[in-house]
Order: C-alpha cells, then sequence, then structure tokens
C-alpha cells in the first residue's frame, strides 16, 4: 500500500539552530507530496509542495523540503528554528481520487 | 490562499442528540470536500469525501448512517454526527481542494471539537 512515514513522533531543537522533519515515502509513479502545520485546536495549514521540477522546494515560514527520489525521502527543513515554529507537522502525498494521505505526525518542539 | 470556514469551532452535546458542522469555502468552488476525524496526538483519519449533488463516499469502517454528509452547492458541505455517544468525541476537520487534482494543495477548516458528555 501507498503510504508516507514520519519515523520521529517528536523532535527538539534550540532556536536558531537548523531543523529536520524526517519524512520517506513508498509511493508508485511520481510521487506528489506536500507538508502541512498543525497548531493547537485548529486545522493543517499548507506549507509547500512537490509536484515536478526541482528536487528543493521552497515554502511558507522559511521552511524547505528536499525531494530525493534515490532515498524516497522528503524531508522538511528550516535554517534557523523559532519558538514559533513549535507545532505539529504532518507529510503528506496525493492519491487516487484526490486524497490526501498523512503520515503520523512528527511533533517540532522549538526551545530558547 | 483559499479559506476554507468551519463552524462551529467547539460544541459540547448530550449523548443521543445530533450535531451539524459545516464547512464553507469561502473564495473558490470546491466540487469535493474531505471530511477528517483526529484522536489527540494522533494523524488525521479520513471519514469520507463529500461529492456536490451526489453521494459521499465513506472510508472502509465509516458508519454512513451515523455520519450524515451533505454537499448541497459548490461551497458548502455538512457533516451531521447523529445519536452521538462519548465514543464519538473526537477533532472532526473539513478540507477542500481547487480544481486542478492531486497537484493542488488542499485547504483546511479550523477544525470542530466535539465532546459528548
Amino acid at each position: 500500500a501507498q503510504s508516507v512515514a514520519q519515523p520521529e513522533d517528536q523532535v527538539n531543537v534550540a532556536e536558531g539552530n537548523p531543523l529536520t522533519v524526517k519524512c520517506t515515502y513508498s509511493v508508485s509513479g511520481n510521487p506528489y507530496l506536500f507538508w502541512y502545520v498543525q497548531y493547537p485546536n485548529r486545522g493543517l495549514q499548507f506549507l509547500l509542495k512537490y509536484i515536478t521540477g526541482d528536487n528543493l522546494v521552497k515554502g511558507s515560514y522559511g521552511f524547505e523540503a528536499e525531494f530525493n527520489k534515490s532515498q524516497t525521502s522528503f524531508h522538511l527543513k528550516k535554517p534557523s528554528a523559532l519558538v514559533s515554529d513549535s507545532a505539529l507537522y504532518f507529510c503528506a502525498f496525493s492519491g487516487g481520487g484526490n486524497k490526501l494521505t498523512f503520515g503520523t505526525g512528527t511533533q517540532l518542539k522549538v526551545e530558547l | 490562499g483559499a479559506v476554507v470556514s468551519q463552524h462551529p469551532s467547539r460544541v459540547i452535546c448530550k449523548s443521543g442528540t445530533s450535531v451539524k458542522i459545516e464547512c464553507r469555502s469561502l473564495d473558490f468552488q470546491a466540487t469535493t470536500m474531505f471530511w477528517y476525524r483526529q484522536f489527540p496526538k494522533q494523524s488525521l483519519m479520513l471519514m469520507a469525501t463529500s461529492n456536490e449533488g451526489s453521494k459521499a463516499t465513506y472510508e472502509q469502517g465509516v458508519e454512513k448512517d451515523k455520519f450524515l454528509i451533505n454537499h448541497a452547492s459548490l461551497t458548502l458541505s455538512t457533516l451531521t454526527v447523529t445519536s452521538a455517544h462519548p465514543e464519538d468525541s473526537s477533532f472532526y476537520i473539513c478540507s477542500a481542494r481547487a480544481t486542478g487534482g492531486r497537484s493542488t494543495e488542499a485547504f483546511f477548516g479550523q477544525g470542530t471539537r466535539l465532546t459528548v458528555v
């Protein structure tokens, strides 16, 4: 079955340090991959997507992600983390029926 | 970006009653909307796909008679939790995608926290 996996339940990073939230995919054909962020008791906000083209995708709030076909990964990155980046992050792929299927989520905690 | 509005954001109801949640696309037309359920610290579970002018498509294991979905217009889908029980307490989120298919991002409502007492 097609899926995305987020191997880390939680990531802790100090403010100002680079952050990485990992995502790997198992999707046939050309994968359409997305990153979303969720703040407490809120819906999800779109960060960025990879459809085709450049492997490095830039998105909202200074986030970027690199599509790596050989490693089947789509890790989310930011050069310098902020405390306000603390939230729940979801990787997702777009499959049949226009459905989005989400990973299990990674809680990012950025500390001073 | 596009806006999806979900209402109410929070509702408390008694066991046995029904609750209706509305999802509106404010600045675009959505022929398809999606309803998710999220348990604490867990991922989103797709419940059903709401299709404008036709019956919703439910995911396996989701009771269609309990979770009634109506998509009467291109900007409004509703989810009604019928005869609610405490185990239905959860966070419900709707989303919509503009035309363009798989490559377009989905926009999400703010979510509805349902508590059944």
